[in-house]
């Protein structure tokens, strides 16, 4: 089944402690991006992948890292965490043909506090 | 920059109730549109998408028609369910892959019996 994971779903954490939300895809896109979901705001997003090895920053970088050693994982690393980046995090992957269809993960929800 | 703008909600309706989510959009060349829907618990998943002036997506009883005259891409339902209660997105995405789709803030829907 093609699908895209995220782990861990929930994640409650304090400020200042480093994690890293994990994402996988098995459609062997090239694509990847990570956004997050806010009230009233949408979805924003964090960076995106066109390829391994090569990442840009989307319009809310600020606070996060990314990496993409491999064409399947592309996970989220908040090195030092703050509560203002308490939100709903959602990981897509999408071929790049157009049109862009983009399938997301099940979304984590992260709390700092 | 690109934008979408979409109706506010939240919508309730009575279930068989027409539905009518409006969307705008904002862009410097010709861009896909997309409607995505967000069930409760779950990532966004593709509603329907169109690539050109003209064009209709259509899925699972909704329709939508790229307006290019107007730039407009609403939403429509001629009988809404319980089971279509959920959060809607509309999206554009401008060029392939590497740039991030562009989302409204989502307009909730709820269907009630």
């Amino acid at each position: 089944e093609a699908q895209v994971t995220q782990n861990p779903r929930y994640l409650i954490t304090v400020t200042g402690k480093k994690l890293t939300v994990t994402c996988s895809q098995n459609m062997n896109h090239e694509y990847m991006s990570w956004y997050r979901q806010d009230p009233g705001l949408g979805l924003r997003q964090i960076y995106y992948s066109m390829n391994v090895e090569v990442t840009d920053k989307g319009d809310v970088p600020e606070g996060y890292k990314v990496s993409r050693k491999e064409k399947r994982n592309f996970p989220l690393i908040l090195e030092s965490p703050s509560p203002n980046q308490t939100s709903l995090y959602f990981c897509a992957s999408t071929t790049g043909r157009i049109p862009d269809t983009q399938y997301f993960g099940p979304g984590t929800r992260l709390t700092v506090l | 920059g690109d934008s979408v703008t979409q109706m506010e909600g939240p919508v309730t309706l009575s279930e068989e109730a027409f539905l009518t989510i409006n969307c705008t959009y904002t862009a410097t060349g010709y861009p896909s549109l997309f409607w995505y829907v967000q069930y409760p618990g779950e990532g966004l998943q593709l509603l329907l998408k169109a690539t050109k002036a003209d064009d209709k997506g259509s899925n699972k009883g909704f329709e939508a028609t790229y307006r290019k005259e107007t730039t407009s891409f609403n939403l429509e339902k001629g009988s809404v369910q319980v089971s279509d209660s959920a959060v809607y997105f509309c999206a554009l995405s401008d060029l392939p892959g590497n740039t991030p789709l562009v989302f409204g803030k989502g307009t909730r829907l709820s269907v009630i019996a």
